[in-house]
């Protein structure tokens, strides 16, 4: 089945500053590459996804990178602001499916 | 609209006590999740139902049992809890044609 690994753990960074997080997959037939963020007692949200066919995907601050070949696609988070500090969930799965595999998350936080 | 709601938010047992933890949406999804959360470990996915009246194991099924009970609600119930169920557990619903799933606030359970 599906293995996702995400790294960092944790990520620090400065507000204003750029921010990035990895995750890598096993299953070449995941298609479909969600980016979850999770606020303190709230449940996730979606922020930005991407499909296999894409190479890259931008939504203000937000982008996704994908690499199909090496299987890791990363989140990068510009201008990073207080309101940036969450956890991060990557996940991947076939687009539409019911499995979705999340990677084990990080803690962004943005000192001001 | 409310979303996805569940009930209770913070719930604590003593081994081999039952429970069952209540989820409904409101937003006429056809899909229905449970995860649990644990550090380090991401989202799990427990029981998933694609549609009213059917259900499927997911990664981590042990110990749990669910029912779709109609389109709306989706229980997880725990029928001899365990300290090992100590968890957050989160609800989640997607529109059939969609890509996005949708959260609930999550259930803290303590197993003692």
């Amino acid at each position: 089945g599906e293995n996702v690994e995400q790294h960092p753990s944790t990520l620090s960074v400065q507000e204003g500053d750029s921010a990035v997080i990895k995750c890598t997959y096993s299953d070449s037939a995941s298609n479909y590459f969600p980016w979850y963020k999770q606020e303190l007692g709230k449940g996730s949200q979606l922020i930005i996804d991407i499909r296999s066919n894409v190479g890259e995907k931008k939504d203000q601050r937000i982008a996704v990178t994908l690499n199909k070949t090496a299987k890791h696609f990363s989140l990068h988070i510009t201008e990073t602001q207080p309101e940036d500090s969450a956890v991060y969930f990557c996940a991947a799965g076939v687009e539409y499916g019911n499995k979705l595999v999340f990677g084990a998350g990080t803690i962004l936080r943005v000192k001001s | 609209n409310a979303g996805v709601t569940q009930t209770p938010k913070f719930q604590v047992l003593k081994t081999g006590q039952s429970m069952t933890l209540q989820c409904a949406q409101d937003m006429n999804h056809n899909s229905m999740y449970w995860y649990r959360q644990d550090p380090g470990m991401g989202l799990r996915l427990i029981y998933y139902s694609a549609s009213e009246g059917t259900t499927d194991k997911g990664e981590v099924p042990n110990g749990y049992n669910v029912s779709r009970l109609n389109k709306r609600e989706f229980s997880l119930r725990l029928e001899s809890a365990a300290p090992s169920q100590t968890s957050v557990y989160f609800c989640a619903s997607r529109w059939q044609a969609g890509r996005e799933q949708f959260f609930g606030p999550g259930t803290r359970l303590t197993v003692l």
